[in-house]
């Protein structure tokens, strides 16, 4: 069984859309990231949480640690938003979730 | 904004060469990790690094891989003999315990 779970796999979303991610996880952690994959390959870090809620822009990250689980919404989705967006947690060292590719049409 | 310098960009070797992949973390960091994505699949930890040793190390990191901070700044990692499963994107990262990481934008591997 994976360490991180991410749902969904895919996402197709029209621009203007509510967009949630969700993730799972089995260890414990000092905390839980939420990054994003460029097509190029590129990581960049989106959030870093260890308990309730961060907000930058249009996206909003939370987490519930009792229940090991953290959602990233996105508000307003753009077609700049195309990416995948990828759950890490903190043990030291990340460990990833397998990601979600998101597409928003306009 | 501070960043994590990765060279080269790509590289094509063929099976059985020696690479070496470079990294310059950002100044103030003082744990470095490599991690790697094999295309399609999702990143993996290779080995984290912190006071000019190796502090964890994954299944993966067997003796074809080292690592080195051979001058205070730059940080590398050596495949000695490559082979065709060793095609992926590596990615160093930098963090100061407790704060984020940094990542750098990936030097594409290609075994041939």
């Amino acid at each position: 069984k994976n360490e991180v779970e991410q749902s969904p796999q895919n996402l197709t979303a029209q621009e203007g859309e509510f967009i949630t991610i969700n993730c799972s996880y089995s260890v414990g952690i000092s905390a839980l990231h939420w990054l994003q994959q460029h097509p190029g390959g590129g990581i960049v870090s989106l959030f870093m949480l260890s308990s309730g809620k961060k907000k930058h822009g249009r996206l909003i990250a939370t987490i519930n640690i009792q229940e090991k689980h953290s959602s990233l919404h996105i508000t307003a989705s753009h077609p700049r938003d195309s990416a995948v967006y990828i759950c890490a947690v903190d043990t030291d060292k990340l460990i990833f979730g397998t990601g979600t590719r998101l597409q928003v049409f306009p | 904004e501070p960043e994590v310098t990765q060279t080269p960009s790509h590289q094509v070797t063929q099976m059985g060469q020696e690479v070496i992949l470079r990294c310059v973390p950002i100044s103030n960091h003082l744990y470095f990790y490599w991690y790697r994505q094999i295309l399609g699949q999702k990143v993996e930890f290779l080995v984290s690094f912190y006071n000019n040793e190796i502090s964890e190390k994954s299944e993966i990191f067997d003796d074809q891989f080292s690592v080195e901070r051979p001058d205070g700044s730059n940080f590398t990692l050596k495949i000695r003999s490559t082979k065709l499963e060793d095609s992926a994107m590596y990615f160093c990262a930098s963090s100061v315990q407790g704060a984020g990481y940094t990542f750098g934008s990936g030097t594409r591997l290609t075994v041939v």
